[in-house]
């Protein structure tokens, strides 16, 4: 079945660009919604934004100034950019997989910690 | 945003118990309402699916039910692989929003 796999750097310098790729292997990227979702430490979940295969992207307000969700289909991969970062996100990030706009997260990476440090 | 409130936030409970955990919508999110397990190191693990829906390989212990704005994820019988923190998730609209956490501990 499909796995979910978060590559990038583990550690960020304050105020530089957080980037992230998720490889999807044993399946295509075609026809699905692809979303990011960060997890600080000892704390909830919190959704980034998604994209579908298309190209089309959807983001939380929360984080929209600051975050781009791209895709290559060529490559199965779609990546994460999230620019101006600040400790406040550190965290876990994971990229997940959803079959439409209106439906769960299933599969998930295994997760990868970015840290935000100088 | 749609808040989703979760209670309670913690719970001790025994090896073979009956165990509900509550997830309160601030608005009707109809049926678009998940529910995930989350053991510590590892990624949330999809339980139940558009409230009611089983997802495949989940042990028939775990239930899902509920509309609107107030959902439920029982656990007919406790077992030690129970014991996880676990999320419910509405998918009814954008920005997507999980309730805070119920973490199960072993009493």
């Amino acid at each position: 079945q499909v796995q979910l796999q978060e590559s990038g750097p583990g550690l960020v310098k304050p105020s530089e660009t957080l980037s992230l790729t998720c490889t999807v292997s044993r399946g295509s990227i075609s026809s699905y919604y692809w979303s990011w979702i960060r997890q600080p430490p000892g704390k909830g979940l919190e959704w980034i934004g998604y994209i579908y295969y298309s190209g089309s992207t959807k983001y939380n307000p929360s984080l929209k100034s600051r975050v781009t969700i791209s895709v290559d289909t060529s490559k199965n991969q779609f990546s994460l950019k999230l620019n101006s970062v600040t400790a406040a996100d550190t965290a876990v990030y994971y990229c997940a997989r959803a079959p439409s706009s209106l439906d769960w997260f299933d599969p998930w990476g295994q997760g990868t910690l970015v840290t935000v440090s100088s | 945003d749609i808040q989703m409130t979760q209670s309670p936030s913690s719970l001790s409970a025994s090896v073979g118990d009956r165990v509900t955990i509550t997830c309160r919508a601030s608005q009707s999110i109809s049926n678009y309402l998940n529910w995930y397990q989350q053991k510590a190191g590892k990624a949330p693990k999809l339980l139940i699916y558009a409230a009611f829906r089983l997802q495949s390989g989940v042990p028939s212990r775990f239930s899902g039910s509920g509309s609107g704005t107030d959902f439920t994820l029982t656990i007919s019988s406790l077992q030690p692989e129970d014991f996880a923190t676990y999320y419910c998730q509405q998918s009814y609209s954008t920005p997507y929003t999980f309730g805070q956490g119920t973490k199960l501990e072993i009493k």
